[in-house]
Order: structure tokens, then sequence, then C-alpha cells
């Protein structure tokens, strides 16, 4: 598809487990981002992506969250042990260049994830 | 940690109405603001992306300016119709000498137009 594309749209898990949250970037496209957005609250920067190097994750609330993108293209947010206050919607984005950029971000639909 | 809010919070108007909102960030390090329009069950989609101080965009109906000096963007809509309702969400992209466009976003102003 042309867009970014996020899988599972919806995720229920219990509290304790570990999910695992998908995103598609546009081909080619070099940055990826993941954000968390809280209920009333914008989003919030997790962690970005340079190609499959991963160099900021200074948003990543706590060392039960991690994300990886090995080739380049697809990347995954793995969160263990969950815990409600993981409950939020999780955006991913991605834009074609990288530093000292003014490229839009490009988002998906992103991950509702209820902890319960 | 930077602070960027978004005012109002909430707004309902009337169809035809035209509305505008704002966005507050500090003017230090600055490198671009970013608008979004999140309609629900969607992807935030981009409006604009402004760099220059005193930047005007437009598109269609929407239109934002920019002033880096006193650190405020504001966004216009001309003539609302129910379409335009959304979360309208503004980020900024601060150069910190690194920056690879990591935004912080405001909270959001949450628009709803009435038929």
């Amino acid at each position: 598809g042309a867009g970014v594309s996020q899988s599972p749209r919806y995720k229920v898990a219990k509290r304790g487990q570990d999910v695992a949250l998908r995103c598609d970037p546009i081909s080619g496209h070099v940055s990826l981002f993941w954000y968390q957005q809280a209920l009333g609250q914008g989003p919030e920067f997790l962690t970005y992506f340079q190609n499959e190097a991963q160099l900021d994750k200074s948003g990543l609330p706590s060392d039960r969250f991690f994300a990886e993108r090995p080739e380049g293209s697809v990347s995954t947010l793995k969160i263990q042990r969950t815990q409600q206050e993981d409950s939020a919607v999780y955006l991913c984005a991605s834009s074609l260049t990288t530093l000292y950029s003014n490229q839009p971000q490009h988002f998906g639909d992103g991950t509702r994830l209820s902890i319960l | 940690i930077l602070n960027v809010e978004q005012s109002p919070q909430s707004l309902h108007v009337q169809e035809g109405d035209s509305t505008n909102f704002t966005c507050s960030f500090p003017s230090s390090n600055f490198y671009a603001l970013h608008w979004y329009r999140w309609e629900t069950a969607k992807s935030p989609e981009a409006l604009f992306v402004m760099t220059l101080n005193g930047d005007e965009k437009k598109k269609g109906r929407i239109s934002a300016t920019l002033n880096t000096k006193e650190g405020y963007s504001y966004l216009y809509i001309k003539g609302s119709q129910p379409e335009d309702s959304a979360t309208y969400l503004c980020a900024l992209d601060h150069a910190g000498g690194t920056s690879y466009g990591k935004l912080t976003f405001g909270q959001g102003t949450i628009l709803t137009v009435h038929p």
C-alpha cells in the first residue's frame, strides 16, 4: 500500500502479558518514529530509527519497552510484562529524509492497546 | 522539557463559521512547526510544515501563520464544514544540534462542526 500500515488495530491483553506491535512504513522512507498517545494527550515520542539504526530511544518509558527495525523497513515495538499504564494508542510514523529535515511525517492508523 | 500548548482544548462551531486556534511553543532552538489533522478512526494527516518567521501557508479553506520570535502559530479554518471535525495537533521540531525530525506535540484542539 501507499501509506504506513500498523497492525493490529486493536489489542487487548491481560496485565503481565507480552505484546508486539508492527509498523510497515512507506517504502524507501529512511526515518521511522514510534509515539505513544494517552487519552486526552498529544502523542509523545518513544523512539527513532534511521534505517536499521535506533538513534534515539530516550522516550521509552521503561526497560519493558523494546523496539527494532532489523532490515531498515518493518519495525516492531515490543512491550514485556504489560501494565495498565501501558494502555494507549501507539502511533508509527515515517518520513523520507533525515537530518535537518522539514519533511512531514506520515502516520499509520495506530494500534489501540488496552491492558486489563 | 519542552512545553507546546494548544488552545482552546475543544471548540464547537456551526457550519459556515470561521474559526481559529493557537499553538504556543518556546522560541529558542526553533526548527519547524508542524500541523496535523486527526480524524476519528483515521491516521493523522499532515497539513503544514512551517519553518520561517512570518510564514503563511494555505490549503483550501485552511491556513496557518507562524511567529517564531514570540513562539506561536495560528490555524484558521474559513467557512467550517462538518467534515472539518477532527483533532488538530501542532508539533514542534526543535533543532538541538542533531535534530532529525523529533516532534514534541501539543495536546490538540478538538473541533466539532455542527450542521
